[in-house]
C-alpha cells in the first residue's frame, strides 16, 4: 500500500544536529515531490521544506533556512532532512508528505496537495 | 507570501448539525490551489479537499469545499461522531506552502 515511513527523531540539545529521513513505498516515489511539515506541541501544521522529483528545484521555510538541508535519494525511495543548529523552537513532530495522482479537471494527474503523510517522527532540542 | 486566517477557531456542534469552516487568504488565491485537512488526536493530517472544491480519494460527499478569491469554506453537511477534529486550509504558493492556524470541530 502507498505509505511513508519516517525515522530519525529524538532528544538533541540545543546547538545539535539530528538526521531524518523518510522511506516511501507503494508509489512512483520519483515522479511526486517531497515535503517535510512539522508540528509543533500543541499547535498548527507548518511547512518546513521541498524538494522536486528530480532534486533541481528545493525550497525552505524562513525559519530553517541555512540550518536544514534537504536531498532526496530516488534509488532507495527516500527523502532526507539534516537539521543543523538546532533551537528549542524546532521541537515538533516532523512529517514527510507528498503528492498523489487525483482528478484535476477531468485528468488524473499529481495534483500539487499532500494526500501521501507519513505517521510523524518526534525531534526534541532541550538541553 | 499570502496567509491563512481560519475562523472560528473552535466550533461546537452537535452530531447531525452542519458545519461551515471559513479559510480568509490575505490576498486572492488565483491559482486555484487551496485545500483542506482533517487532523486527529495523534495521527497525521488528511488530505479532505484539493483544488477548492475536490474531494480526495474516499472523503464522503457530506463534505464539501467551496469559494474563490479570499474567502473558501468547508462545510460538513451533517457531522458525524468521526467529523470531530481539527480541519487546516492550505495554500500552496510558487515557492512555498501555508497553511491556516486550523479550526477545532468539538462536541458540544
Amino acid at each position: 500500500q502507498v505509505q511513508l515511513v519516517e525515522s530519525g527523531g529524538g532528544l538533541v540539545k540545543p546547538g545539535g544536529s539530528l538526521r531524518l529521513s523518510c522511506a516511501g513505498s507503494g508509489f512512483s516515489f520519483s515522479d511526486n515531490y517531497m515535503t517535510w511539515i512539522r508540528q509543533a506541541p500543541g499547535k498548527g501544521l507548518e511547512w518546513v521544506s521541498y524538494i522536486s522529483s528530480s532534486s533541481s528545484t528545493i525550497y525552505y521555510a524562513d525559519s530553517v533556512k541555512g540550518r536544514f538541508t534537504i536531498s532526496r535519494d530516488n534509488t532507495k525511495n527516500s527523502v532526507f532532512l539534516q537539521m543543523n543548529s538546532l533551537r528549542a523552537e524546532d521541537t515538533a513532530v516532523y512529517y514527510c508528505a507528498s503528492q498523489n495522482v487525483l482528478l484535476w479537471f477531468g485528468e488524473l494527474r499529481l495534483v500539487d496537495a499532500f494526500d501521501i503523510w507519513g505517521q510523524g517522527t518526534t525531534v526534541t532540542v532541550s538541553s | 507570501e499570502l496567509v491563512l486566517t481560519q475562523s472560528p477557531d473552535t466550533l461546537s456542534l452537535s452530531p447531525g448539525e452542519r458545519a461551515t469552516l471559513s479559510c480568509r487568504a490575505s490576498q486572492s488565491v488565483t491559482s486555484g490551489y487551496l485545500a483542506w485537512y482533517q487532523q486527529k488526536p495523534g495521527q497525521a493530517p488528511r488530505l479532505l479537499m484539493y483544488g477548492v472544491s475536490n474531494r480526495a480519494t474516499d472523503i464522503p460527499d457530506r463534505f464539501s469545499g467551496s469559494g474563490s478569491g479570499t474567502d473558501f469554506t468547508l462545510t460538513i453537511s451533517r457531522l458525524e461522531p468521526e467529523d470531530f477534529a481539527v480541519y487546516y486550509c492550505q495554500h500552496s504558493g510558487t515557492s512555498y506552502w501555508t497553511f491556516g492556524q486550523g479550526t477545532k470541530v468539538e462536541i458540544k
